[in-house]
């Protein structure tokens, strides 16, 4: 089965920019599988950030953005503030079903 | 404002079946053409596993990893979804989550309910 990846953890400092990525074990990830980010904070459901690779949610301040960089999906953060501090999931629509990656654990500090 | 609300049993022993069941309420299972209705689950400490999709009309598609062990079923006249996983182990143990999975294009788990912690033990 394909693996989605991500970095298991980050750190960023209060004002900087951050990139998670999102990469498949076997392929470059393309539009095309529609990645999705999400927000989770302990206790609490997921939350979408950026959807179809770089549509922006509802209510999602906009230092929050999608891209593809080279083979892998993007989120960054610019001007990480300390409630970003959470775990971000990608998902990837992958022949006909959906593959979460394993999150990415943001500290800001 | 779409709700989606988890109910079933919190604990269920090794080798049963597990059931869980989605009440939707806010919009119709039925007349919603461009969306499916999904399961998740996260393992205590642990990362996000898609289980799988139904749509309104009733086709399922399903984790490859699960297949064997999982029905999703939709139940329109009462608004709800649901889950069935068979033959259990520990490993089962975890938040369940409903969500809308918009389609068309997006693919976006737009709406999730609280979620349900199940664990497995005898």
């Amino acid at each position: 089965q394909t693996v989605v990846t991500q970095e298991p953890s980050f750190s960023v400092s209060p004002g900087g920019t951050v990139t998670l990525t999102c990469g498949l074990s076997s392929d470059s990830v393309s539009t095309t599988h529609y990645p999705t980010w999400y927000q989770q904070t302990p206790g609490q459901a997921p939350r979408t950030l950026i959807y179809s690779t770089n549509s922006r949610s509802s209510g999602v301040p906009d230092r929050f953005s999608g891209s593809i960089l080279g083979k892998k999906a993007a989120l960054t953060i610019t001007g990480a503030q300390a409630d970003d501090e959470s775990d971000y999931y990608c998902v990837l629509y992958l022949g006909g079903g959906m593959v979460f990656g394993g999150g990415t654990k943001l500290t800001v500090l | 404002q779409l709700q989606l609300q988890e109910s079933g049993p919190g604990l269920v022993k090794p080798s049963e079946t597990l059931s869980l069941t989605c009440t939707v309420s806010g919009d119709s299972i039925s007349t919603s053409s461009s969306y499916y209705w999904s399961w998740i689950r996260q393992p205590p400490g642990k990362g996000l596993e898609w289980v799988g999709n139904i749509y309104y009309s009733g086709s399922t598609h399903y984790n490859p990893s699960l297949k064997s062990r999982v029905t999703i079923s939709v139940d329109t006249s009462k608004n709800q979804f649901s889950l069935k996983l068979s033959s259990v182990t520990a490993a089962d143990t975890a938040v369940y989550y409903c969500a809308r999975l918009r389609n068309s294009a997006l693919y976006d788990f737009d709406y999730w309910g609280q979620g349900t912690l199940v664990t497995v033990s005898s």
